[in-house]
Parts: C-alpha cells; structure tokens; sequence
C-alpha cells in the first residue's frame, strides 16, 4: 500500500513550457485534491475531484488542467508556466473518514 | 471566506516540556478540524482530526481540542522529544461550499535535547 504517490520530485521549467504532474492513489478514495504551498501562505486548493470524470475548481484554479478518468489518478497540468507557478505541488485523497492522505510534493521552479 | 492564523510563528522547547500549539479560524460554521505534521521536504501527515460535533480527540502524547464558537483550537504535545521538530499545520473544512481544507501557515517547532 503505496498510498499518495507524486511525479516529479522536482522539476524546473521555462516560462511558457508544459507539463504533467502526476498523481496516484491505491487507497480506492473518491476524493482527490492538489493543492500549492508557497512560502507564508497556507497551502490553497488548485482543483479537486470527488470521483471518475468529476472536477472542479478551487481556489486558484487559473493556469491548470486537470482530468480524472480513473479512481486512482488525478494528474494537473500546467498549460503555459509562469514564473508565478513556481511552488511545492501537493497531491492528496480523502477517504470515508475525512483524514486526508498527502503526496510527498513536487517542487516546481519555473524560470 | 475562512482565514486560519497559527501562533507563533516558531516555538523551541527543552526535551520534555509539555507544549500547546494555538489555531484560530474565523467562521465558526465548520465540518472538521484536522491537525498535521510537515517535515522539512516532506508532505503533510495527518495527525488527528476532531469533528465539529467533537471537543477533543487524543492519539498518544498528543491532544487536539475544539472551541467551535470561539474559533479555536489547540495542540497540545505532552512530554516533548527531539523527533517531534517539524512544521504542525492545522487545517478547517467549512461546513458548506466547496471541498477544500482552509490551512494556517503553521508553527515550527524545535525540540532541543
């Protein structure tokens, strides 16, 4: 039991580049979320999915894709990186009993 | 909207003082309060989490109570030891709206053998 699993670890991109960070659970939870964190801000809800083919928006939602097409992966997209996305990326999942369950993060530096 | 405060900042303690870390949050109207640990470089562990009908969870040295009318919350770690350093972070889900944890900027905290 993996639980939260995160790729990558790190990474660094130039402005205007995309990509993928990936995410996956084998805990069988509906409901998985990605948060950023940056230095003196809590972390803050990017987009979260409360089942297969069901997403929304949080609260900072603009600048990033994302799609749930299985239970077990929620990957976030980044469509044209800014400067202002340089951040640590945190996946999580929720089960039945509201605890959620953190990635190990990835840190992104866009350049 | 929902805004959590965590203080201090920062908090060291001599190896085996008792502490209490302090959360505050605005609006009363909340599903869960959940408290975690971050260590540097790592994601957040879930360390106890108190329902709104709650007033206090327990789990080992650790402690959580809930004030729900008054905004706040407490950690308190009993007998502190050097592996309890790192970064406690404490999180609302509101009780309406969308599905998302509301986070203080959490206490970091050093225990000094």
């Amino acid at each position: 039991n993996a639980g939260v699993t995160q790729t990558p670890k790190f990474q660094v991109l130039k402005t205007g580049q995309s990509m993928t960070l990936q995410c996956a659970q084998d805990m069988n939870h509906e409901y998985m979320s990605w948060y950023r964190q940056d230095p003196g801000m809590g972390l803050r809800l990017i987009h979260y999915s409360v089942g297969a083919g069901i997403t929304d928006q949080g609260e900072v939602p603009n600048g990033y894709n994302v799609s749930r097409s299985t239970t077990e992966d929620f990957p976030l997209r980044l469509l044209s990186a800014a400067p202002s996305q340089t951040s640590v990326y945190f996946c999580a999942s929720r089960g039945g009993r509201e605890t959620q369950y953190f990635g190990p993060g990835t840190r992104l530096l866009v350049l | 909207k929902q805004e959590v405060t965590q203080i201090p900042a920062a908090l060291s303690v001599p190896e085996g003082e008792n502490l209490v870390l302090n959360c505050s949050f605005t609006d009363s109207a909340i599903y869960n309060l959940q408290w975690f640990r971050q260590d540097p470089g790592k994601g957040l562990t879930s360390l106890l989490l108190i329902q709104s009908s709650q007033r206090e969870q327990t789990s080992g040295r650790l402690n959580a109570s809930l004030d729900k009318s008054s905004g706040r919350s407490t950690l308190y770690i009993a007998a502190s030891q050097p592996g309890d350093s790192a970064t406690y972070l404490c999180a609302v889900r509101p009780l309406t709206g969308a599905n998302n944890l509301f986070f203080g900027t959490g206490t970091r905290l050093t225990v000094i053998p």
